[in-house]
C-alpha cells in the first residue's frame, strides 16, 4: 500500500556527497523513523521523530541529519557519504505512543551505495 | 546492540511442515511484536503480545511469550512456500521510550 512512500529506491552516489533520503506517509502518524539494515547488524535505528519539529538521535546517527518541519515528511540526508554507510535505509511511522502498542509501518526501502 | 536475538539465524522445512522461531530478549518488556520481511521488501507487522500474555494467535501464527525466560517463539502451521521471508522479532523495552529494538531476524525458506 502506498501509505508510507521512499525516494529515491535505488541510489548510487561517490564518498563525499550529500544525499537526502525522502519519506512521505498519508496516515499522519506522529512517530516517524529511520533504520538501516545491514547484514550481520539486523535492523538499527538512526533517527526518530516524535511530532513535527521534535527529532532525537537513535543507535547510530553519528553523519545523518533529519528534519521534520511536516508531519508527513521525514527527510535522512548523508552530509558526506561514506562507503560504510552504503546500506538499505528504511523509513517507518508509529501512530501512538508505547500504551497503545505502538506497531510500526515500514516503507519499501531506499538501496543506497557509497562508491 | 540488539534486544531481541533471533534462533536460528535460517531455516529450510518443506511446505506442509511447521516453522518455529524462537526470540531471546535481555531486558523487561512491555510488548514483544514479529515482523516479516519478504525479500527486497520492508517489514510488516504480523502480531503483537503483551507483557502480560502468554500466548496469542493469528491464522496460522502462534506466538508464545515467556517473561520469566525472557524470550518469545513464533510458530507457523502448515506451512506454504509463499511464507518463505525473513521474520525479525522487536522488543519495546521499559527503558527504551516509545522505541521498538529488532533482533537480527530468522531467515525462512519452505520448499515447495
Amino acid at each position: 500500500d502506498a501509505g508510507i512512500t521512499q525516494s529515491p529506491r535505488y541510489k548510487i552516489t561517490e564518498t563525499g556527497r550529500q544525499v537526502t533520503l525522502m519519506c512521505h506517509q498519508t496516515w499522519s502518524h506522529s512517530y516517524m523513523f529511520w533504520y538501516r539494515q545491514d547484514l550481520g547488524h539486523g535492523l538499527r535505528l538512526i533517527y526518530y521523530s516524535a511530532a513535527a519539529d521534535i527529532t532525537d538521535k537513535g543507535e547510530v546517527p553519528d553523519g545523518y541529519v533529519v528534519s521534520r518541519s511536516k508531519t508527513e515528511n521525514f527527510p535522512l540526508t548523508l552530509e558526506s557519504a561514506t562507503r560504510s554507510q552504503t546500506s538499505v535505509y528504511f523509513c517507518a511511522s508509529s501512530k501512538a505512543g508505547r500504551y497503545s502498542g505502538n506497531t510500526i509501518y515500514f516503507g519499501e526501502g531506499s538501496w543506497l551505495t557509497v562508491v | 546492540s540488539q534486544q531481541g536475538e533471533e534462533d536460528p539465524q535460517a531455516l529450510s522445512i518443506q511446505e506442509g511442515e511447521n516453522a518455529t522461531m524462537n526470540c531471546s530478549y535481555k531486558t523487561s518488556i512491555n510488548n514483544l511484536q514479529w515482523y516479516r520481511q519478504n525479500s527486497g521488501r520492508g517489514l510488516v507487522h504480523l502480531i503483537l503480545i503483551r507483557s502480560n500474555e502468554r500466548e496469542k494467535h493469528s491464522g496460522r501464527l502462534r506466538v508464545t511469550l515467556d517473561t520469566s525466560k525472557k524470550s518469545s517463539s513464533l510458530l507457523i502451521t502448515a506451512s506454504r512456500a509463499a511464507d518463505t521471508a525473513s521474520y525479525f522479532c522487536a522488543t519495546d523495552a521499559n527503558n527504551a521510550g516509545n522505541m521498538l529494538t529488532f533482533g537480527g531476524g530468522t531467515r525462512l525458506m519452505v520448499k515447495p
